[in-house]
Order: C-alpha cells, then sequence, then structure tokens
C-alpha cells in the first residue's frame, strides 16, 4: 500500500454534470499530481500541485481544475461532464526536491458519464 | 505528441522464462526512468526506476538497462511467474519525480 487514498473509488454521472474527486497524499509528501487513465492507456497528466499552488498543466482544457490544501490533501474538479471523460482518475503524490523522488499512485477513481 | 514509445503491446512468456519489454524515448532532457505495474482495478505501483547517470539497475528478479546514446531503455524480468501478470508502464520525466510521461502500456501473461 502507497498510503495514497483516492475516494470514491466508483462515480456514475450524467453528460454537463460537474464531479469532485479527491485525493488524501502519502505522509510527508508535499506534491499531487492527477492523471487520467483511458482503458487500455497509459496515464495522461492532467496537472500538479505543489504548496497549494498548481505547478505545470498537461493539455486538459480549463474545466479540469484542482485545489491543495494545507495538508497536502487535493481535490480534482471537471465541470461540465463529456462522455470522453470517463476513466480512471489517479493521484499521485510526492516529496518535491532538487533531484526529485518517486511518485505513489493511489488506487483510482473510476469514472463513468453517461 | 507521444514523447515515450513503449513495446510490445502486449507479451506472454512461459513461467520460470525472461520477459523484456521495451522503450524509446525522444526528450532529451528526461531524467528520471520509472517502471510501473498495474493490476486490474488498481493504480499503478512503482517497481523499480533508473537515472541516466547508470546504465543498469537490478532489484530482485527486475532489471533495468538504459542506453542513453540511442535513448532507450527495458524491463527484464528474470524466472517471470504467473503473479507478474499484469500491465507494465514505462515513463519518463525531468527533474525527478514531477509530470511523468508514460508509455501506453504492455500486457504481460506468464502461463503456469
Amino acid at each position: 500500500e502507497t498510503g495514497v487514498t483516492q475516494s470514491p473509488t466508483h462515480l456514475i454521472k450524467t453528460r454537463g454534470q460537474q464531479v469532485t474527486l479527491r485525493c488524501s497524499s502519502q505522509s510527508g509528501h508535499n506534491t499531487v499530481s492527477w492523471y487520467q487513465q483511458a482503458l487500455g492507456q497509459g496515464p495522461q497528466f492532467i496537472f500538479q500541485y505543489y504548496r497549494e499552488e498548481e505547478n505545470g498543466r498537461g493539455n486538459f482544457p480549463p474545466r479540469f481544475s484542482g485545489l491543495q490544501f494545507p495538508n497536502y490533501s487535493s481535490e480534482l474538479n471537471v465541470n461540465a461532464l463529456e462522455l470522453d471523460d470517463s476513466a480512471l482518475y489517479l493521484c499521485a503524490s510526492s516529496l518535491a526536491s532538487v533531484t526529485g523522488t518517486e511518485a505513489f499512485f493511489g488506487q483510482g477513481t473510476r469514472l463513468t458519464v453517461v | 505528441q507521444q514523447q515515450v514509445k513503449q513495446s510490445p503491446q502486449s507479451l506472454i512468456v512461459q513461467k520460470g522464462g525472461i520477459s523484456i519489454i521495451n522503450c524509446a524515448y525522444e526528450n532529451t532532457a528526461f531524467d528520471y526512468f520509472p517502471w510501473y505495474q498495474q493490476f486490474p482495478g488498481k493504480g499503478p505501483a512503482l517497481l523499480i526506476a533508473i537515472r541516466p547517470d547508470v546504465s543498469e539497475k537490478k532489484e530482485g528478479r527486475f532489471t533495468i538497462s538504459f542506453n542513453k546514446s540511442a535513448k532507450q531503455f527495458s524491463l527484464h524480468i528474470m524466472d517471470s511467474q504467473p503473479g507478474d501478470s499484469a500491465t507494465y508502464f514505462c515513463a519518463a520525466s525531468r527533474q525527478g519525480a514531477q509530470k511523468l510521461v508514460f508509455g501506453q502500456g504492455t500486457r504481460l501473461t506468464i502461463n503456469p
């Protein structure tokens, strides 16, 4: 177990709705990254948060937004859900340093948009 | 633009055999190359990682070979076991663990 927990584990939403996914990072880690993993594909980087600020963003539209809290937990918000947003959403925590360190993933939230 | 290409897409190996998965990258600024193992319904789990200052890293039955000039790296699983059946992803990043770029994955099946 990595110590990274995500909630909920599964979620079904209707197209056009909004969703919030949550992540608790591993103890001692100050950086949280979010990834989208479509079925049969590798994870795609959405964005990263470091010390409550967005610190890099992938090729995702602004309706994907996030937050990081003082305890380093994080939320991913997706507005105006589209069918293509159906995927496994993964949170990864790490400890930012000059040389970097390993990123540890949670079990993911399976989002289905109908 | 796909920056990390992984092959093969699927692989079947007999128990006790050697499983080999290959990755090639384009961005020479990448300086961290991890491999992740993912079981169905689970998140990716870090298996082993290498930095470009070494050509090989071994941890138990898992070995990464790294060829900086060819911009390629590979995962070797020795004495493959049925429990190794999973999807494996290579990845690459700059400045350590920030923004991982993943390959497309290899579904490995170890036949008993």
